[in-house]
């Protein structure tokens, strides 16, 4: 099992509709939670960050985070085309302070 | 603020080359990270160092050496180059381990070896 593994794609939405990423992890331990988005080319940027279960919204962006059933999501609301990307889930360890990311979920957003 | 600055961006090498990456962070952050990316995968750690003096394996330590004398410097070596460490490069930093310790990339190098 990986130790953090994301929905596969790609996933494709219709302009203005919601898209929604979903990530598991194994490591009951973790603390911290993050979403990075990455352009085709680029390096990742962070998007979203989570630590305590529940909602946190920022604009368009919602995470949600449920660490009793490990999982953790993303939600995109009114998706525009410049949302097409690939996003990565993160999970950051309490103790070792490293970051592991999942394979990503590309995201398209059809005009 | 620069941020993260990698060098070089772009590198062919030839098998059994060796080369080094070379990164530099003008936040003060203790924390500095290797990934490599191949493509339509996520990022695996090849090593990470907690300040200077002091680095450690990551998932895909192998046919790579890393060194910390600095806070603002992290070079990632590569001895004997084979293909299958071709692959985009980034080097991250982040300013705590814990909490809010989000990741700031640079650009990413990207490495093809024949």
């Amino acid at each position: 099992q990986k130790e953090v593994e994301q929905n596969s794609g790609p996933l494709s939405v219709p302009e203005g509709a919601i898209a929604s990423l979903n990530c598991t992890y194994s490591d009951r331990g973790s603390q911290s939670f993050f979403w990075y988005r990455q352009y085709s080319g680029k390096s990742p940027e962070l998007i979203m960050s989570i630590y305590s279960n529940g909602d946190k919204e920022d604009g368009r962006f919602t995470a949600q985070l449920n660490k009793a059933s490990q999982y953790v999501s993303l939600l995109i609301r009114d998706s525009q085309p410049s949302d097409s990307a690939t996003y990565l889930c993160a999970v950051k360890g309490g103790s070792s302070g490293k970051s592991t990311f999942g394979d990503g979920t590309t995201l398209t957003v059809k005009p | 603020n620069a941020g993260v600055t990698q060098t070089p961006k772009f590198r062919i090498l030839k098998i059994g080359q060796s080369m080094t990456l070379q990164c530099t962070q003008d936040m003060n952050h203790n924390y500095m990270y290797w990934y490599r990316q191949d493509p339509g995968m996520g990022l695996k750690l090849i090593y990470y160092s907690v300040g200077a003096g002091i680095t450690d394996k990551g998932e895909v330590p192998n046919g790579y050496n890393v060194s910390r004398s600095t806070t603002e410097d992290f070079p990632l070596r590569l001895e004997l180059a084979a293909p299958s460490q071709t692959s985009v490069y980034f080097c991250a930093s982040s300013l705590s381990k814990g909490g809010a310790g989000e990741l700031f990339f640079g650009e990413g190098s990207r490495l093809t070896v024949l």
